[in-house]
């Protein structure tokens, strides 16, 4: 059965610390792996994955995937209270549009 | 960026009355859509696949005659949730993808925080 699992469940840093999130899946025919983040309603794009060791950035944040492990981890430096969120991992194969969702990573930045 | 509108954002029913959630694609066309369900601290779980001008495909687990989905135009997907349960008091989110966009992947409506009462 295809499977996303993200670590930490919950974190809790203060302004200016750096956290690394991650995740690891097992699916078939892996295809690509996104990053999502959910603030009070809906999940907004970060980042899309698709080939292992690239490292994708977005001003504070960046991520990178290593299919030889199956995972990927999502980096913020330098946190802000605005960075307060639900981070979503979700997995898709080839042939399917559907997403795997992983358990997703609660991260509380405090001022 | 694509848009996808879905409304209502809130709605409070009665147990065993109907409630429907519209979920619309702006400026683009939406072949698929998907219905997510959201628990509180949880993540998305996938409900269904919505097919325009076809039947929905449901996932294990998920009452096609509970949970009605009608894909009935390119921009338009609904979602009803039939005689409603306390227990059917959830966060329900549509996704569609414009496909002149698929690098960054599905675009997610607001959402429909149901409430029954």
């Amino acid at each position: 059965e295809d499977k996303v699992v993200q670590s930490p469940l919950s974190l809790v840093v203060h302004e200016g610390d750096t956290v690394t999130l991650n995740c690891s899946y097992e699916v078939t025919n892996f295809r690509s792996l996104l990053w999502y983040k959910q603030e009070k309603k809906a999940p907004t794009f970060l980042f899309m994955l698709t080939s292992s060791g690239i490292e994708k950035k977005s001003g504070r944040l960046s991520s990178i995937l290593d299919k030889k492990e199956l995972s990927s981890i999502l980096n913020i430096t330098a946190t802000q209270t605005g960075d307060s969120a639900i981070y979503l991992c979700a997995v898709v194969g080839p042939g399917t549009y559907k997403y795997i969702f992983g358990t997703g990573t609660r991260l509380k930045v405090l001022a | 960026g694509a848009v996808v509108s879905q409304h209502p954002s809130r709605v409070i029913c009665k147990s065993g009355t109907s409630v429907k959630i519209e979920c619309r694609s702006l400026d683009f066309q939406a072949t698929t859509m998907f219905w997510y369900r959201q628990f509180p601290k949880q993540s998305l779980m996938l409900m269904a696949t919505s097919n325009e001008g076809s039947k929905a495909t449901y996932e294990q687990g998920v009452e096609k005659d509970k949970f009605l989905i009608n894909h009935a135009s390119l921009t338009l997907s609904t979602l009803t949730v039939t005689s409603a349960h306390p227990e059917d008091s959830s966060f329900y989110i549509c996704s569609a993808m414009d496909r002149a966009l698929t690098n960054y992947g599905y675009t997610f409506g607001s959402g429909t925080r149901l409430t029954v009462v």
